[in-house]
């Protein structure tokens, strides 16, 4: 079984600086884990997604995030903030069935 | 990157009726899809796996009579919402996972707004 935690409900930042949201993970596998962005009332956009490869992973829009075996983490980040940005965001984590386990998600709001 | 459909996007229907949602692959065949439900500000929650040519499995919790699946094909699951009650009023999303050696990921469809009244 596998699952994420989101360890912050709510993220505020200011347009311009960095933004951090955090997850870390729990799987019995080698696990294959995603970050995506839900803006109100769309659907899910993929950001980026980590499957075994490089530990540090590029994403669209300037995110990225790094996976920490150690730390069981697989934190986002953005060096500057963009209004655009403001949305909820949810780590993934995905088994070997495919099937995927969601994080309660974090809102983010980007203030002017 | 593989597309996949949702209709309708929305949908009001008053209490007692079914209402049916399609989920298509358009651009590649899914033997698997997923349909989630999501309520306001939360997350998704996954509530049964769409196997083409046999029944679905449900997760613990959601009523297989309630909510019928049906992948008729290999771009196709359809989910049934029984005799809706105003607590079914939700968001329903499905993913397909697009499978292969190094690949894992799910591509979503837009979502269906199902509102009862």
């Amino acid at each position: 079984a596998q699952s994420v935690t989101q360890l912050d409900s709510h993220v505020s930042v200011s347009e311009g600086t960095p933004v951090l949201l955090r997850c870390n993970y729990s799987s019995s596998y080698s696990p294959s884990l995603f970050w995506y962005v839900q803006h109100p009332n769309k659907g899910l956009q993929l950001l980026l997604k980590y499957t075994s490869a490089a530990t540090l992973v590029k994403g669209i829009n300037g995110f990225e995030a790094e996976f920490k075996k150690s730390e069981t983490s697989f934190h986002l980040t953005k060096p500057s903030a963009h209004m655009s940005d403001a949305a909820e965001y949810f780590c993934v984590v995905s088994g070997d069935d495919y099937k995927l386990s969601f994080g309660a998600g974090t809102t983010v709001t980007v203030r002017a | 990157g593989a597309v996949v459909s949702q209709h309708p996007s929305w949908v009001i229907c008053k209490s007692g009726t079914s209402v049916k949602i399609e989920c298509r692959s358009l651009d590649f065949q899914a033997t698997t899809m997923f349909w989630y439900r999501q309520f306001p500000k939360q997350s998704l929650m996954l509530m049964a796996t769409s196997n083409e040519g046999s029944k679905a499995t449900y997760e613990q919790g959601v009523e297989k009579d309630k909510f019928l699946i049906n992948h008729a094909s290999l771009t196709l699951s359809t989910l049934t919402v029984t005799s809706a009650h105003p607590e079914d009023s939700s968001f329903y999303i499905c993913s397909a996972p697009l499978r292969g050696p190094e690949n894992n990921e799910q591509f979503f469809g837009p979502g269906t707004r199902l509102t009862v009244l």
